[in-house]
């Protein structure tokens, strides 16, 4: 079964950067894409990009391109999202959402809230 | 790129059946798979159907999923409404370059 444990809530001061990671288990981690989702309070799902460990290139929903940055570490089954140049509407809980042997967004982690706030 | 709309919110009682639609604002419908979520409040979302009518198992055979061309949408119908089905749903799918989108969600309230 693949679990999907993300990394702890942060504050972030506006126009820093902040790093999400996503430690996969019980899967085959290479070959399937690794999602990022972001929640802003109240609000609905937003996807924000994506990638295939062992293509190693991601795929960046319009409005986040050049802000976010995906990333894997095939030796330790992690995913990291970068979020650079935080504003206060980047306050979220961020979800990596593995797709699985048979369908996308199959495996999601916990959630790790990021709050931008000076 | 293009857009999943859903309604904001429905409500139904107990034991009835209700539809939530998603409608696609470009491109077709059945090119691209449609999947459904449900997130009950404080918990991450959890697959319903995929594929746009496939049921995970451990999935009630009450929720069921479909596609129509001639409105370019995908449903979720879920039958037999329970108390335990409250929660938001959302619509999802993916565009030629591989990009995703979701819908706005929906709320589903059963009183």
């Amino acid at each position: 079964q693949v679990q999907l444990v993300q990394s702890g809530a942060e504050v972030k001061k506006p126009g820093s950067s902040v790093t999400v990671s996503c430690k996969a288990s019980g899967g085959t981690f290479s070959r399937l894409a690794m999602n990022w989702v972001r929640q802003a309070p109240g609000q609905g799902l937003e996807w924000m990009g994506g990638i295939i460990p062992i293509f190693g290139t991601a795929n960046y929903a319009q409005k986040f391109q050049g802000r976010v940055t995906i990333t894997t570490d095939e030796s330790t089954s992690t995913a990291y999202m970068e979020l650079s140049s935080l504003r206060s509407e980047d306050t979220a809980v961020y979800y990596c959402a593995s797709d699985g042997a048979q369908w996308p967004l199959e495996h999601w982690g916990q959630g790790t809230l990021v709050t931008v706030s000076s | 790129n293009f857009m999943l709309t859903q309604p904001h919110s429905v409500s139904e009682s107990p034991g009835k059946t209700v539809t939530i639609s998603c409608t696609r604002s470009s491109g077709d419908i059945a090119t691209y798979y449609v999947q459904w979520f449900q997130q009950r409040p404080g918990s991450s979302p959890t697959t319903v159907i995929y594929e746009d009518n496939q049921r995970p198992s451990g999935v009630p055979d009450r929720f069921s999923g479909s596609i129509d061309s001639s409105s370019n949408s995908a449903s979720l119908t879920i039958s037999g409404l329970k108390t335990e089905d409250e929660a938001d749903y959302y619509c999802q799918s993916f565009d030629s370059t591989n990009r995703g989108v979701f819908g706005g969600g929906t709320k589903l309230t059963v009183l």
